[in-house]
């Protein structure tokens, strides 16, 4: 069964500057991978996901977020943090599998906090 | 767009009695999910659905059940509410598994 380590229950950083929220999974073939942002009493919405093609994806305001099989790792980036970018960041795996693709699995969470 | 509706937001259980948490989405959508949200924890998935009539367990099933009788609707059933199962809970569907998921905007639960 796959597994999703998001490293980091909090990670701060000042408007402006860089954001990087780390997510590593298990699997043995490659999984579809998505990054989902929860704003504080909303449901979560998708940032961007990953299936095939361009390891690089890019998504919503201003997010991205690299695949790289050989790290088994996901990270999602922003060159530049806003105030609104603060909330909680998911990262979720859906495996392959003989009878097709599994339901996700989640991360535990990071929040994220943006200071003036 | 309605996408994905849940009712009731917030609700207070005595331990011990039953109730339903309603999930609707109008995407036409094969997949329906229901997780759990504790702190530190993420989601955990609690039961889900591939399809009318076709449900499965999921990572945290225990003390509740699920139908699936419409492609519509995907109703979670506490059939005697713990405390343990204080928790926000989210439903979520999906055109296909491995393809993006659309949430609810979640029920708060308390059991005391």
């Amino acid at each position: 069964a796959q597994s999703v380590t998001q490293l980091g229950s909090h990670v701060s950083v000042s408007e402006g500057a860089l954001v990087l929220l780390r997510c590593n999974y298990s699997s043995s073939v490659p999984p579809y991978l998505f990054w989902y942002v929860q704003y504080p009493n909303q449901g979560l919405q998708l940032l961007l996901k990953y299936t095939t093609g361009a390891t690089l994806v890019k998504g919503i305001n201003g997010f991205e977020a690299e695949f790289k099989k050989s790290e088994t790792s996901f990270h999602l980036t922003k060159p530049s943090a806003h105030m609104s970018d603060a909330a909680e960041y998911f990262c979720a795996v859906s495996d392959p599998g003989n009878s097709g693709y599994s339901t996700l699995t989640f991360g535990k969470g990071t929040m994220l906090l943006v200071s003036p | 767009n309605a996408g994905v509706t849940q009712t009731p937001k917030f609700q207070v259980l005595k331990t011990g009695q039953s109730m339903t948490l309603q999930c609707a989405q109008d995407m036409n959508h094969e997949y329906m999910s229901w997780y759990r949200q504790d702190p530190g924890m993420g989601l955990r998935l609690i039961h889900y659905s591939v399809g009318a009539g076709i449900t499965d367990q999921g990572e945290v099933p225990n003390g509740y059940n699920v139908s699936r009788s419409t492609t519509e609707d995907f109703p979670l059933r506490l059939l005697s509410a713990a405390p343990s199962q204080t928790s926000v809970y989210f439903c979520a569907s999906m055109r296909a598994l491995g393809t993006e998921a659309f949430f609810g905007q979640g029920t708060r639960l308390t059991v005391v």
